[in-house]
């Protein structure tokens, strides 16, 4: 079965740039497409965006000028990185797959992280 | 943007009782509509796709319903594991969720 795990560092400090790694094992990242989502303090959740099976990637445009993933289909990885960060941006960070019915089916379990100086 | 409502925020119910939770999205979504378990320190679980397609290994006292802008999903029969917060999720128009049931045991 698909399983993912999230990791990267619970702390961020303002205007830093937030780094996380999604490591999938079960499953090939290069079939399908592997994306993040965040969920805030008071639960609201945001699709972030995606990197395809080929590589290519799809942002929320609420992000596009912020946000970076990217992959190491070595090591069957995908990467977030989110820069400038706020304090706006403190959330639990989670990593899934989307399928190819456009639905995100696997989920890892999710990581917090905090900004603050 | 789509926005989904999800009520109610908060759910408290007995073992065997028949639970339901909705979700109305802004505009039509068709079918385009997911259910997902999440229970404390876990990853989410899909339960529902599609607005009524029971995921594989899901216990059939769950089902979904709805289309357009109202959906629902219902338990049949409660049971202690069933503790946990539900969300929806719609997929017609990029991705945006439902805030979340906490359900909890009376």
């Amino acid at each position: 079965e698909v399983q993912l795990q999230e990791s990267g560092p619970g702390l961020v400090k303002p205007s830093q740039s937030l780094s996380l790694t999604c490591s999938v094992t079960g499953y090939s990242i290069t079939s399908n497409y592997w994306g993040w989502i965040r969920k805030f303090p008071g639960n609201k959740m945001e699709w972030m965006g995606y990197i395809s099976y080929s590589g290519s990637t799809s942002y929320n445009p609420s992000l596009k000028s912020r946000i970076s993933i990217t992959r190491d289909t070595s090591k069957n990885q995908f990467f977030l990185q989110l820069n400038s960060v706020t304090t706006e941006d403190t959330a639990t960070y989670y990593c899934a797959r989307r399928n190819v019915d456009w639905y995100f089916d696997f989920w890892g379990p999710g990581t917090m992280v905090t900004v603050s100086s | 943007d789509i926005q989904m409502t999800q009520s109610p925020s908060f759910l408290s119910a007995s073992v065997g009782d028949r639970v339901t939770i909705n979700c109305k999205a802004s505009q039509n979504i068709n079918r385009y509509l997911n259910w997902y378990q999440q229970k404390l320190g876990e990853a989410p679980k899909l339960l529902i796709y599609n607005a009524n397609s029971l995921q594989t290994g899901i216990p059939s006292r769950f089902s979904g319903s709805g289309s357009g802008t109202d959906f629902t999903l219902t338990i049949s029969s409660l049971q202690p594991e069933d503790v946990a917060t539900y969300f929806c999720l719609q997929h017609n128009s990029w991705y945006t969720f439902g805030a979340g049931t906490k359900l909890e045991l009376k």
